[in-house]
């Protein structure tokens, strides 16, 4: 069984662009997490998808957006880049029932660097 | 708002000895709490979780964790460190019914001395 795939693995972009990071789940689980690493803040929880809708949301700026797709993958985007936005972006899936634990898988992550 | 406090942000232990790290958190009701393990330059990796089935938990790679109430704590241990054990730990707790947000408390590094 396939694990949570994210790509692009690592990237270097410029401040003032925008970086979309894409994330295909696990089969059959529908709810995608996006959360955000670095030295200095840990791991911050950006959004939750679950059935293409967002079901939670994080304290971040109107930068950080993203979306799900009918498939279940997801989309995050960071518009306006800083060099603040450096960081390890994780995707997380689950099933998504949210009444019991379920298990939350986590991708290998994104390296963003913003020069 | 729940939330998750590991103290000691570094471990040091030598191969052999008992691994213990600390999580205790904060919720008016028990929540889901689950410890995870990254290792550099990777993701992470789930090594157990509370879901309340059972206060002593058993994961992968001879880790387990004990859910106290009283204590609002959950503890990771292991036994004997293996080399293999160096890596970055994190709790994290999911409140019941909802959402899928983990709140995760700010990590340990474990260093496994020779």
């Amino acid at each position: 069984k396939a694990g949570v795939t994210q790509t692009p693995r690592y990237l270097i972009k410029t401040r003032g662009q925008q970086v979309t990071l894409s994330c295909s789940p696990i089969s059959g689980h529908r709810s995608v997490s996006w959360y955000q690493q670095t030295p200095g803040q840990g791991l911050q929880f950006l959004f939750e998808y679950f059935s293409e809708t967002q079901r939670n949301k994080g304290n971040f700026p109107g930068r950080f957006s993203g979306r799900q797709f009918s498939n279940s993958r997801s989309e995050m985007n960071v518009s306006t880049l800083e060099l603040g936005d450096s960081a390890l972006y994780l995707c997380a899936s689950s099933k998504g029932t949210g009444n019991s634990g379920n298990t939350i898988y986590f991708g290998e992550g994104s390296w963003l660097t913003v020069v | 708002a729940q939330s998750v406090t590991q103290l000691g942000s570094h471990v040091s232990v030598s191969e052999g000895a008992l691994v213990l790290l600390r999580c205790n958190y904060s919720s008016s009701v028990p929540p889901y709490l689950f410890w995870y393990v990254q290792y550099p330059n990777q993701g992470l990796q789930l090594l157990l979780k509370y879901t309340s089935a059972a206060t002593l938990v058993k994961g992968i790679n001879g880790f387990e964790a004990e859910f106290k109430k009283s204590e609002t704590s959950f503890h990771l241990t292991k036994p004997s460190a293996h080399m293999s054990d160096a890596a970055e730990y994190f709790c994290a707790v999911r409140p019941q019914g909802g959402s899928e947000k983990l709140v995760f408390g700010k990590g340990t590094k474990l260093t496994v001395n020779p």
